[in-house]
């Protein structure tokens, strides 16, 4: 069974730009999560789409959004891009209704310059 | 709204000794509490969870976490560790239907 799978590995954009970030869920899970490794600052969260709704937001200004596509797979958009949102994004999916049981993917590299 | 605290940003042991690593969280009632290990490159991987129930949980690769209530403690620990088992390790708690980390703990295995 495939697991969590992210798109790009790497991106490098500069600052002021646009990044748009892909997740594809385990099959089965209709629950996503978006979550930001920035250095010195662990993993903070982001956001979590259920069945195609935002259900809960960390606190992130409202550049950094998203989507759920009918088939559960993700997309995080950051827009405006500044230095600091430089950071690993970690994908993850869990079933609906458990959403202490998360399956998290490699995540993908963002570096703004 | 739940915190935890990992004390130690890194910790050096040696090939085969134990291992021990704290966490402390923040939470009135009982919590939902996870180890979660990343390695380079890597995303995060499960090795544990508590929820109810027993107070000593085992996981994979050889780890285990106590919780201790009257401690608001959650530590892992592991009686002999391996060169793999260098990585960062994460505590983190639920609430709100959704996860909460520590900042982490990066080990550092000496040969």
């Amino acid at each position: 069974e495939a697991g969590v799978t992210q798109s790009p590995t790497h991106l490098i954009k500069t600052r002021g730009q646009q990044a748009t970030l892909r997740c594809s869920p385990i099959s089965g899970h209709t629950s996503v999560y978006w979550y930001q490794q920035a250095l010195g600052l662990g993993l903070q969260f982001l956001l979590w789409y259920d069945e195609g709704e935002e259900r809960n937001r960390g606190n992130f200004p409202p550049r950094f959004s998203g989507r759920q596509f009918p088939n559960y797979s993700s997309e995080l958009n950051v827009n405006a891009l500044e230095l600091e949102d430089s950071a690993l994004y970690l994908c993850a999916s869990s079933l609906s209704g458990a959403p202490y049981e998360q399956y998290f993917g490699p995540g993908t590299r963002l570096t703004v310059t | 709204a739940q915190s935890v605290t990992q004390p130690d940003i890194h910790i050096t042991v040696s090939e085969g000794a134990s291992l021990e690593l704290r966490c402390n969280y923040s939470y009135g009632a009982t919590p939902y509490l996870f180890w979660y290990v990343q390695s380079p490159g890597q995303g995060l991987q499960l090795l544990l969870k508590y929820f109810s129930g027993d107070t000593l949980v085992q996981g994979i690769k050889g780890f285990e976490a106590e919780f201790k209530r009257s401690q608001s403690s959650f530590n892992l620990r592991k009686p002999s560790v391996h060169w793999s088992d260098a990585a960062e390790y994460f505590c983190a708690v639920g609430e709100s239907d959704k996860i909460i980390f520590g900042k982490g703990t990066r080990l550092h295995i000496l040969p």
